[in-house]
């Protein structure tokens, strides 16, 4: 099976800090993606990537970088945190018939 | 309009019923699709896919698809408690990597 893992489960910041979210994957999948989940928002695709140091806008990247230096590793830049932020955030990976596998998600709050 | 739009619910099953799951979508470029359930404070988890219209079963769990009325469906038989959770649809477009998802839709199990 493949495991997506994220590094925290829970995360308190203050605001203005800049945050790292960091998911791992041992699959080998060159997909990649990080979605915020907000009630009554669904789940809306930040950034993602489909190659080492490749990425791509998602829906809102506002806010946000990405890094990929490993095909393993895709991390999630909050640059200055703000209240806005606090979420739930997921990453995912894709193979090449199924849909994603999630890791477990990391939720953020933002004092 | 949304690009897939499923009903939010709440949904309301009494044990051992068929639950019935929808959602719509409005890219006719959408070639496959997915459904995703996911207990509260968790991460999504698929639990079906189908890429061809008609119907798809797998034990418990009927997928649905409609390409002709953009129209795709889930079936829950023989509802158990453990069912209650909220179920994501979602859609991919073909040649692209990432998943459009639906708010999803609340489904309750009442014994």
């Amino acid at each position: 099976d493949v495991k997506v893992t994220q590094s925290s489960r829970y995360l308190v910041k203050r605001t203005g800090e800049k945050v790292f979210l960091e998911c791992v994957q041992d699959m080998d999948h060159e997909n990649m993606f990080w979605y915020r989940q907000d009630p009554g928002l669904g789940l809306r695709l930040i950034y993602f990537s489909y190659d080492v140091k490749m990425k791509e806008k998602g829906d809102i990247p506002e806010g946000y970088s990405v890094s990929r230096e490993k095909k393993e590793r895709f991390s999630l830049i909050l640059e200055s945190a703000s209240t806005n932020q606090t979420s739930m955030y997921l990453c995912a990976t894709k193979g090449e018939v199924y849909g994603y596998t999630f890791g477990s998600g990391t939720r953020l709050t933002v004092v | 309009q949304k690009e897939v739009e499923q009903n939010s619910g709440p949904l309301s099953v009494p044990e051992g019923a068929i639950a019935s799951l929808n959602c719509t979508y409005s890219d006719r470029g959408s070639q496959s699709f997915f459904w995703y359930r996911q207990y509260s404070g968790k991460s999504p988890e698929l639990i079906m896919f189908i890429y061809s219209n008609g119907d798809k079963e797998d034990g418990r769990f009927t997928a649905q698809l409609n390409k002709a009325s953009q129209y795709v469906s889930l079936l829950i038989r023989d509802s158990q408690p453990s069912d209650s959770a909220t179920y994501l649809c979602a859609a991919r477009i073909q040649g692209a990597q990432k998943l459009v998802f639906g708010q999803g839709t609340r489904l309750t199990i009442n014994p």
